[in-house]
């Protein structure tokens, strides 16, 4: 099947930093990305939808200027947390979309980001 | 809006039971639903997905589901577990404004050796 894969896997930073996450489809080209963040004990919850080329869309609640995402090819999607704080800990999750397969998304390993 | 429900937390069995997870959906039309697995430490993967047809659907190692559209429903079963399939697994349905999927709260089975 395809394969996502996000860098880093892990990582801890100093409260007021930025840290960005990659996002990258290996053997198919992803129109579409979806970001997720992941609560302990409860589900995906759907941050935003980054389609390559133009803006992302995202979710109500969600800060689009401390979450950027940029989609700048088929293949790599980012998610900037910009000067993060404790309360962002948490589990992201990337998806790719591949076109070929129909509706069928793809998930990268996560990101496990505790801010300190 | 779409919305989806997971009946169980936690489902413990022992090697051989037959296991059966529920799911259901909120909205009532035209529906796209998919049943994914994280094992620990694992990204999700995809078991299984339903877009139209046959309303019982085949997925990967002995998996299936069955799409029952007046009970809202696409439970997930296996007729035989083994201590391998212990993981989280997830229920979703593709939502029709941007293509992403919506979760629920996931189940979690530990099968006993």
């Amino acid at each position: 099947g395809a394969v996502v894969s996000q860098h880093p896997s892990r990582v801890i930073c100093k409260s007021g930093t930025s840290v960005k996450i990659e996002c990258r489809s290996l053997d198919f080209q992803a129109t579409t990305m979806f970001w997720y963040r992941q609560f302990p004990k409860k589900s995906l919850m759907l941050m935003a939808t980054s389609n390559e080329g133009s803006k992302a869309t995202y979710e109500q609640g969600v800060e689009k200027d401390k979450f950027l995402i940029n989609h700048a090819s088929l293949t790599l999607s980012t998610l900037t947390v910009t000067s993060a704080h404790p309360e962002d800990s948490s589990f992201y999750i990337c998806s790719a979309r591949d076109g070929r397969v129909q509706e069928t998304q793809y998930f990268g390993p996560g990101t496990r980001l505790l801010v300190l | 809006a779409q919305s989806v429900s997971q009946h169980n937390h936690h489902v413990i069995l022992s090697e051989a039971a037959s296991l059966e997870l529920g799911c259901n959906y909120s909205y009532g039309g035209t529906v796209n639903l998919f049943w994914y697995v994280q094992y620990p430490g694992q990204h999700l993967q995809l078991l299984l997905k339903y877009f139209s047809g046959d309303p019982l659907v085949k997925g990967i190692k002995g998996f299936e589901a069955e799409f029952i559209k007046s009970k809202f429903s696409f439970n997930l079963r296996k007729p035989s577990v083994q201590w391998s399939d212990t993981a989280e697994y997830f229920c979703a349905v593709l939502s029709g404004s941007q293509g992403n999927l919506i979760f629920g709260k996931g189940t979690k089975l530990s099968v006993k050796p």
